[in-house]
């Protein structure tokens, strides 16, 4: 168990519907990051927050939006959903989030099914 | 072009044996950092050891050592005794970057199979 938790576990919803993703990170870790996990594109890095601002962006669709709250939980939201949207979405954490060096621990994961 | 290459799809190994899987990168940042990780099937994903390009010595965390050839630009990981429940998917992921941000990014992976 690496201490970051991801709620729900599965989610399984329609085209053009939105959903949220939730994810606590480590005890004591700031920085967050949102990951996607499919087939055809493999693990994609998404977005940075690191202690409740944006750190650095990946491929993140501008359908899809996230923030970090004062309490450093973060969430994901993703909007008019597509059946390409369907995938394993991990959140992740570390200490800081502002070198190389940073090493992220992994939540479980969301898996979002897009019907 | 590929910044992480794993250029092993699958992999079989015989229980008790050690076995390599390979990882190249490609950056010319001086500063990075190299990780591996484990992928079961259960989907998690499992932080297994890290290298800093800057390390003159390669890491060892238990049974997974990294090494580490700069020259090449490759940080193959070594399971050495490889037991049942090493059957999973191996990433090995780049982060490089600089204040303006940095990026991790993941290779393809490796499916390993432990034969008993």
């Amino acid at each position: 168990d690496s201490g970051v938790t991801q709620t729900p576990k599965h989610l399984i919803t329609a085209t053009g519907q939105r959903v949220t993703l939730r994810c606590s990170p480590r005890s004591g870790d700031l920085s967050v990051y949102w990951y996607q996990q499919s087939l055809d594109q493999g693990l994609q890095f998404l977005i940075q927050y690191y202690n409740g601002e944006e750190r650095a962006k990946g491929n993140i669709l501008e359908r899809f939006s996230a923030q970090q709250f004062p309490d450093l939980h973060s969430e994901l939201n993703l909007s008019s959903l597509e059946l390409g949207d369907s995938a394993l979405y991990f959140c992740a954490s570390s200490p800081a989030g502002g070198s190389s060096t940073d090493t992220q621990y992994f939540g479980p994961g969301t898996r979002l099914t897009v019907l | 072009a590929q910044k992480i290459t794993q250029t092993q799809p699958g992999m079989f190994v015989q229980e008790k044996e050690a076995v390599t899987l390979d990882c190249t990168y490609d950056t010319s940042d001086p500063s990075y950092g190299l990780f591996w990780y484990k992928q079961p099937s259960s989907g998690e994903m499992i932080f297994l050891i890290y290298q800093g390009s800057y390390d003159q010595q390669n890491a060892t965390e238990g049974r997974y050592s990294l090494n580490f050839q700069k020259a090449r630009k490759s940080a193959n990981l070594v399971i050495s005794a490889s037991q049942l429940g090493d059957s999973a998917m191996y990433f090995c992921a780049m982060r490089e970057g600089s204040t303006g941000g940095f990026k991790t990014i993941f290779g393809a992976g490796t499916r390993l199979f432990v034969k008993a």
